[in-house]
């Protein structure tokens, strides 16, 4: 298993600004990716942190909104730039170990954007 | 396109009694499935996963089935407890070690 740490947990923003999510991983996992849930909605993969290179993005989802950082093996930053009230969003950053294919997730960071 | 659908938004089920949820997708090439489960302000975590190659996997008080023809899957808890009240989550991968595409979740409540 995997324990991920996630910060800030919430936070309230101002329309047009940038916000950091750091993800920390007790251990070296495979995979790291990030999510969003907006309200009443699912679990939407925005990208896959790739280690010492740019990740990779889902369709509707673009670097220059969300960028990403993964320095090394246990640790993610996702960015959300130039926020818009449609920001307004849980982001999870979530990891893989190992080959069973389970996805570990953290708590969540909960952004409002007025 | 949804290709994990829940289609029951919520559930209330009697404290004891056997709780199911359901889950159906389409992308034939999905061949492994998972439920996780989410309380409020955490992130979600896992229960149970099944592979394409069984039809069932057990653990605990948790069965999930899996019905390859009808391109539908389902969750067992047995016997449900306060406890189990959280929104569940299903999810599909094509492969272990692929994305997972995640339904829009189902809440359940457990009365006592």
């Amino acid at each position: 298993s995997a324990v991920i740490s996630q910060k800030p947990s919430r936070d309230i923003c101002q329309r047009g600004t940038s916000l950091t999510i750091q993800c920390q991983v007790d251990s070296q996992v495979t995979m790291m990716f990030w999510y969003r849930q907006q309200p009443g909605q699912s679990l939407t993969l925005i990208a896959t942190a790739n280690q010492g290179s740019e990740a990779t993005y889902e369709s509707g989802f673009v670097i220059d909104k969300f960028p990403i950082s993964r320095p090394n093996l246990t640790f993610s930053t996702l960015t959300v730039s130039n926020m818009s009230p449609e920001d307004s969003s849980i982001y999870l950053c979530s990891a893989v170990t190992g080959d069973t294919g389970e996805l570990f997730f953290g708590e969540g960071s909960r952004l409002t954007v007025l | 396109d949804q290709q994990v659908k829940q289609n029951s938004p919520s559930l209330s089920v009697q404290e004891g009694r056997i709780s199911i949820l359901n889950c159906d997708y389409t992308n034939s090439m999905f061949d492994y499935f998972l439920w996780y489960k989410k309380y409020p302000a955490e992130g979600p975590t896992f229960l149970i996963s099944i592979s394409s190659i069984k039809d069932k996997n057990e653990d605990g008080r948790f069965t999930v089935f899996l019905n390859k023809s009808a391109k539908h899957l389902s969750l067992h808890i047995v016997p449900s407890q306060p406890g189990d009240s959280a929104v569940y989550f299903c999810a599909a991968s094509a492969g272990t070690a692929s994305k997972l595409t995640f339904g829009t979740g189902t809440r359940l409540q457990v009365t006592l």
